[in-house]
């Protein structure tokens, strides 16, 4: 079946502009998460979703950075006034969150990312 | 704290011969362990996994890993190197008791090189 989609593929924007990148996450998997990969931090968590929630934001990088989800699947995650520092590979992974002893053991699939360029 | 450590920023092998990529961990609790592989430009790919039970995980592509808990280590192995194999390797670990979101803490990499 299809797998995790990420859109743009790529993202080239100028310093101050907000910048939206999407997610489609594999049919059924209720829970997705948004990472950020970039040279200087390596793979770094930034939020995740049980269905439309996010029970956690702490790990948004700054105010700036904001996201949602719809209807359990389709994700978006915003970046305002976007910095230099935010250039990086945007991943996005789902998983069918099966739970045992309160949490998943089940894997994370990947998008391919959006690469995002802030000039 | 939970955290992941890749020793070797990058490993070379010649085809044909066994490679290993190591990785170390640190969790309060139980540990569940994870492999993925990224080629350029891609995203991550799964490999393998170890959740509970028999300590040698099989994986995709001829992938194996050993969990050892008395040294906290689930080092990936292949008994024989492919030129194809060349990629960054992740090693990533998460706690497997109730609070946590799930998310994957990962190691810093490490690239493999495998020459003909």
């Amino acid at each position: 079946g299809a797998g995790v989609s990420q859109s743009p593929s790529n993202k080239v924007t100028e310093k101050g502009k907000d910048v939206e990148l999407r997610c489609d996450p594999i049919s059924g998997h209720t829970a997705l998460y948004w990472y950020r990969q970039s040279l200087g931090q390596g793979l770094e968590f930034l939020i995740y979703f049980q269905g439309n929630s996010a029970p956690d934001k702490s790990g948004l990088p700054s105010d700036r950075f904001s996201a949602e989800r719809t209807g359990g699947s389709v994700s978006t995650l915003t970046i305002q006034r976007t910095q230099q520092e935010d250039s990086a590979v945007y991943l996005c992974a789902s998983s069918s969150s099966r739970r045992v002893l309160g949490s998943s053991t089940d894997t994370q699939y990947f998008g391919p990312g959006t690469r995002l360029t802030v000039l | 704290a939970q955290s992941v450590a890749q020793p070797e920023d990058q490993v070379n092998v010649a085809e044909g011969n066994p490679l290993t990529v190591k990785c170390t961990y640190s969790v309060s609790g139980n540990p569940y362990l994870f492999w993925y592989v990224q080629y350029p430009n891609r995203g991550l790919q799964f490999l393998l996994k170890y959740i509970t039970g028999d300590n040698l995980v099989k994986g995709s592509y001829g992938f194996e890993a050993e969990f050892n808990k008395s040294q906290t280590s689930f080092h990936l192995k292949k008994p024989s190197a492919l030129v194809s194999d060349s990629a960054l390797y992740f090693c990533a670990v998460r706690e497997s008791y109730g609070g946590s979101q799930g998310n994957l803490i990962f190691g810093k990499g490490t690239k493999l090189s495998v020459k003909p």
